[in-house]
Formats: C-alpha cells, sequence, structure tokens
C-alpha cells in the first residue's frame, strides 16, 4: 500500500504570500496519477491539479504542481483570501488503489 | 457540466445496513466516460476511497471494507448506489459520491486518475 504523508500539517501565511505544500509517498508514484484537490468546511473537495502539474479547467494559474518519484509538491504563489482551506494529495497506484493523503490546513496568520 | 448528489438515511442503527444513492445528472451512468465512485470522509479525518462501480457494472472495493460494501447502478433512473453492512460506529462519516475520470497526453490516456465532479455529500450517523 502507498501511504501518502502530507507537510507541514498546518501553514499559517497572511494574503499575498506564497505557500508551498508536501506530499510524500512511502514508494514511487507514477506522477500521471498524483492529484492535489482544495478543501473548505462543509463543501466537498475540488480538483486542482492533475498529472501531478496539470491544472483543472477553471483553476487560477497561481496554483502549480511539481514533482515526481516519491516527492511532489502544491505551490501557490500569492494566497487569495479564498485559497485559506485544507489541501489534499491523492495517487492511484498498488492496492487500494486510490489513497488521499492526511492534509495540509492553510491559515490565516 | 455533471452534477451529482447524494441521497439517503442520516441515521443507521450498529450493525444494519448503510445504503447511500447518487443521482447523476448532466451525463449518463452507461456512457463510459466516467467511473462512479464513493468516498468518505470521517469527522476530521482524511478521505478514504470506498470503491467504484464502472458504466458496465464491474466493479472495485478498497480492500479494507470489500467484504462489507456492494454497489450497484439502476440505469432507468440515472443513479449509482452503495450498501455498507454490519456497520459500526467507524463507519459514521460524510459520503461523497464522485465522479473518476482520466485524461491523455500523446498517444497515452490514464484512466482513472483524478475525482473531477462530486456530491456535496452526506452526514451518515451510525448510532443506536
Amino acid at each position: 500500500e502507498t501511504v501518502l504523508t502530507q507537510f507541514p500539517g498546518t501553514l499559517s501565511l497572511s494574503p499575498g504570500e506564497r505557500a508551498t505544500l508536501f506530499c510524500r509517498a512511502s514508494q514511487s508514484v507514477d506522477s500521471s496519477y498524483l492529484a492535489w484537490y482544495q478543501q473548505k468546511p462543509g463543501q466537498a473537495p475540488r480538483l486542482l491539479i492533475y498529472g501531478a502539474s496539470r491544472r483543472a479547467t477553471g483553476i487560477p494559474d497561481r496554483f502549480n504542481g511539481g514533482g515526481s518519484g516519491t516527492d511532489f509538491t502544491l505551490t501557490i504563489s500569492r494566497l487569495e483570501p479564498e485559497d485559506f482551506a485544507v489541501y489534499y494529495c491523492q495517487q492511484y497506484g498498488s492496492s487500494p488503489l486510490w489513497t488521499f493523503g492526511p492534509g495540509t490546513k492553510v491559515e490565516l496568520k | 457540466q455533471v452534477q451529482l448528489q447524494e441521497s439517503g438515511p442520516g441515521l443507521v442503527k450498529p450493525s444494519e445496513t448503510l445504503s447511500l444513492t447518487c443521482t447523476v445528472s448532466g451525463d449518463s451512468v452507461t456512457s463510459g466516460s466516467y467511473y462512479w465512485s464513493w468516498i468518505r470522509q470521517s469527522p476530521g479525518k482524511a478521505l478514504e476511497w470506498i470503491g467504484y462501480i464502472s458504466d458496465s457494472g464491474s466493479t472495485k472495493y478498497n480492500p479494507s471494507l470489500q467484504s462489507r460494501v456492494t454497489m450497484s447502478v439502476d440505469t432507468s433512473k440515472n443513479q449509482f448506489s452503495l450498501k455498507v453492512t454490519s456497520v459500526t460506529a467507524a463507519d459514521t462519516a460524510v459520503f461523497y459520491c464522485a465522479s473518476l475520470s482520466g485524461y491523455c497526453s500523446g498517444d497515452t490516456c490514464y484512466r482513472g486518475a483524478y475525482f473531477d465532479n462530486w456530491g456535496h455529500g452526506t452526514l451518515v450517523t451510525v448510532s443506536s
């Protein structure tokens, strides 16, 4: 089973600042199957990035994904007020096939 | 744009069966464009993939739940459903239905790469 770890657990930042979120896999992940989601309280997750670096439809270009192998990043270049949320990485691979990381909360400093 | 909506009881007694339905609009459950999935999120915890059902009715389940989970499709209602038997308090969660999709890059296509459309979620509490 591929376990995803995300760090930091919480990121305290101000609007306009840059956020860098990390996702580490316990074994190598095909980057074609690495995705990132944003979740706000009381809402379903929203797809941001797929294929490690491809932005989903309608996602602003301040969101950028990167990485390969076991280490992936999500960068938000300049935080907007609506970006404060929890972010999850997700991979498809070995059983149980689709797994999510525990999330990183980006909170207002 | 595909839209999904979960429905079902919000309270289930321990040892009973949890049953949820997801109504799909904007696409047909038989279109073959998606795998139709269920994902749950226990209070304050991360997301857990439960399983999917394809347009042809084939299924894949999370091994941790496989013995208790069944998914089915109702093409006449454009819905797909989830049943989880012998529930306990540990099954209390927000349940989401979602479409599992993929993409192509060059000559290679990556099916089942991401969950792109989600329902709003429904909280199911297991309690007597």
